[in-house]
């Protein structure tokens, strides 16, 4: 059964980029979407950005030229990058799967705290 | 984009049914059978529980149902029980080729 783990820094100051690896455990990295999902404390989610196993990437329109993700698959990994983060970027940075073709996610890693401020 | 618009709380009592509607427009709810539903205890990951509008994930209790008309998507969910006290999100694909949620909905079991 897949497993999705994030890793990172909790704290980031403001002005600087975040930076989150997602690692993916029990299944192959190939064949499906890989996204980045936010939750800000005490709100609703939303959806960052996707990546496909083929390279191809996918980003949220207001997040747009701020946000990164690459793809490791030997190490069976990806990363969000997220550059000159402000507080409102503060929430737990879940990461997610999706098969391709298909617009669900599942399943979910357990989430980051990933908090702004200097 | 804008985020789907759901009730900010829903309530009932042990046995109950209860339904939350999720609107959107055509271009997103509206021009896809793609919407999702998610459920979210406190402190935990979300969970998925309905996928292309009213199909349910092996495992998932067969008393979550979808559905969709128009711009607007619905989760219903029959014999509540308490341990369905929990956050539920709508999802759905848009014609941006993006993906949007839901506010969320709070739901309380009386």
């Amino acid at each position: 059964q897949v497993h999705l783990q994030e890793s990172g820094p909790g704290l980031v100051k403001p002005s600087e980029t975040l930076s989150l690896t997602c690692t993916v455990s029990g299944g192959s990295i190939s064949s499906f979407h890989w996204s980045w999902i936010r939750q800000p404390p005490g709100k609703g989610l939303e959806w960052v950005g996707y990546i496909s196993y083929s390279g191809s990437t996918n980003y949220n329109p207001s997040l747009r030229g701020r946000v990164t993700i690459s793809l490791d698959t030997p190490k069976n990994q990806f990363s969000l990058k997220l550059s000159s983060v402000t507080a409102a970027d503060t929430a737990v940075y879940y990461c997610a799967r999706t098969p391709i073709g298909r617009n669900w996610f599942d399943p979910w890693g357990q989430g980051t705290l990933v908090t702004v401020s200097s | 984009q804008s985020a789907l618009t759901q009730p900010a709380s829903v309530s009932g009592s042990p046995g109950q049914s209860i339904t939350i509607s999720c609107t959107g427009t055509s271009s997103d709810i509206g021009g896809y059978h793609y919407v999702s539903w998610y459920q979210q205890h406190p402190g935990k990951a979300p969970k998925l529980m309905i996928y292309d509008v009213s199909y349910r994930p092996s495992g998932v209790s067969n008393r979550f149902s979808g559905s969709k008309s128009g711009n607007t998507a619905s989760l219903t969910i029959s014999g509540l029980q308490a341990e369905d006290e929990a956050g539920y999100y709508c999802s759905s694909y848009t014609s941006i080729n993006s993906r949007v949620f839901g506010g969320g909905t709070k739901l309380t079991v009386l």
